[in-house]
Formats: structure tokens, sequence, C-alpha cells
């Protein structure tokens, strides 16, 4: 149990696209969603944490309007970069929580590769 | 002001001898304590957890310690197996209102040779 999927797995666009990525619960309902961004050799950065049913809360430094969060379902958040920059090329990681459990742990998906041209 | 850190960016260890992480924290307010293991491109795979009130947590190979006068937490995998080889990333939970925010380490990549 406990699977958190990302779609899509890697992305390739030109600068000033922009680029949605999912980030599913299979298993479980998350009420509460994170949005982690990873540069190389470098550890993960929390960037917004994003609430069913409300606006997300982003992290001190992180543009709201440049990564837009959605988090329209228990099992469904969305992050879309907009206007892509080559700068935002990174790995974007999700994590959901798990609200039935007790644990305290955080779920992760398998990450998004951006690569912005 | 990274308030996790791991200052090991790499551990090389023989298979079947003991792998020791160390990760060091200064916030006090952190309540709970986790280790992930991460292989290339994909998310990070929850390991072991250890909440502020205890002090050792195992788990089959996997022991975390949690030394809350020096803010300092270790994982111990005995004995070490190729597999075990990834990057490892500790992570504390803040306390209070910043229950769920997570901080990470930069992750120390261990090598578990044949």
């Amino acid at each position: 149990g406990a699977v958190v999927s990302q779609h899509p797995s890697w992305v390739i666009c030109k600068s000033g696209t922009s680029v949605k990525i999912e980030c599913r619960s299979l298993d479980f309902q998350a009420t509460t969603m994170f949005w982690y961004r990873q540069f190389p050799k470098q550890s993960l950065m929390l960037m917004a944490t994003s609430n069913e049913g409300s606006k997300a809360t982003y992290e001190q430094g992180v543009e709201k309007d440049k990564f837009l969060i959605n988090h329209a379902s228990l099992t469904l958040s969305t992050l879309t970069v907009t206007s892509a920059h080559p700068e935002d090329s990174s790995f974007y990681i999700c994590s959901a929580r798990d609200t039935q459990r007790l644990a305290e742990t955080q779920y992760f998906g398998p990450g998004t590769r951006l690569l912005v041209l | 002001d990274q308030q996790v850190k791991q200052n090991s960016p790499s551990l090389s260890v023989q298979e079947g001898r003991i792998s020791i992480l160390n990760c060091d924290y200064t916030n006090s307010m952190f309540d709970y304590f986790l280790w992930y293991k991460k292989y290339p491109a994909e998310g990070p795979t929850f390991l072991i957890s250890i909440s502020s009130i205890k002090d050792k947590n195992e788990d089959g190979r996997f022991t975390v310690f949690l030394n809350k006068s020096a803010k300092h937490l270790s994982l111990h995998i005995v004995p070490s197996q190729p597999g075990d080889s990834a990057v490892y990333f500790c992570a504390a939970r803040g306390g209070g209102y910043n229950f769920n925010k997570f901080y990470f380490g930069s992750g120390t990549k261990l090598n578990v040779k044949p």
C-alpha cells in the first residue's frame, strides 16, 4: 500500500511553455500533498504544501504564480510550472500523507525530471 | 541555513559489514525523524523512523539511534548488502505548527562492495 504516482516521469519543453505534473495517491486518500524540488547532489527542498480544497502554502522564496498548485481531490494534486525557463530544470518530487494512517511518514512519488531548453 | 545535515556525502562498506550513516540537526523542536532510501531518478522510499521520545528503533537489519542531547541520529545497517547501495536521506519533522513540514539532509551515498 501507500503508492504515489507521478506523471509524466520526464518532460522536455521549450522555454516559455507551461508544464503540468500530476501527483496521485493510488491506494489511499491524501488531504495533504507536498511538492519538492531536488537539484543535483543536493537535498530535497520543500516548495509547497498542497491542501485538498484550499490554497496551497508556499515556502519562502517560491513564486506561487510561477508554480501553480491545484489539489482538487483527495487523490490528486497538480503542479504547473508556468512560462518555464532553463533555470526551472530540475527533479520535482511529490509526496503525500495517508490521512487514515497513524504513521507520520510521507510517501513519495517517483519524481518528474523537467528539462527546459 | 540547513537545519538537517549529513556531513558525509559518501560511504563505502564491504558486504557483510556494518554501515553507519550519520545525521545532525539543529532545531530542538523536531519531534520525529525518518530515514529514506533513494535510487537515481526515483523518489525516496521510506525506510525507518523514530519518535523524539525514543532513543532506538529497530527493523530487521536497520536500526536508528537518536541522541537528543547531541542532536544526532544515525542509521545502522547490519549486515550490509550490495542492494543497499543507494543515497540515504535523513529527515526531521518540524514540531508544533510545522508538524507537516519535513526537513531533509543532503544525503549520503552508500556503496556496498561485494
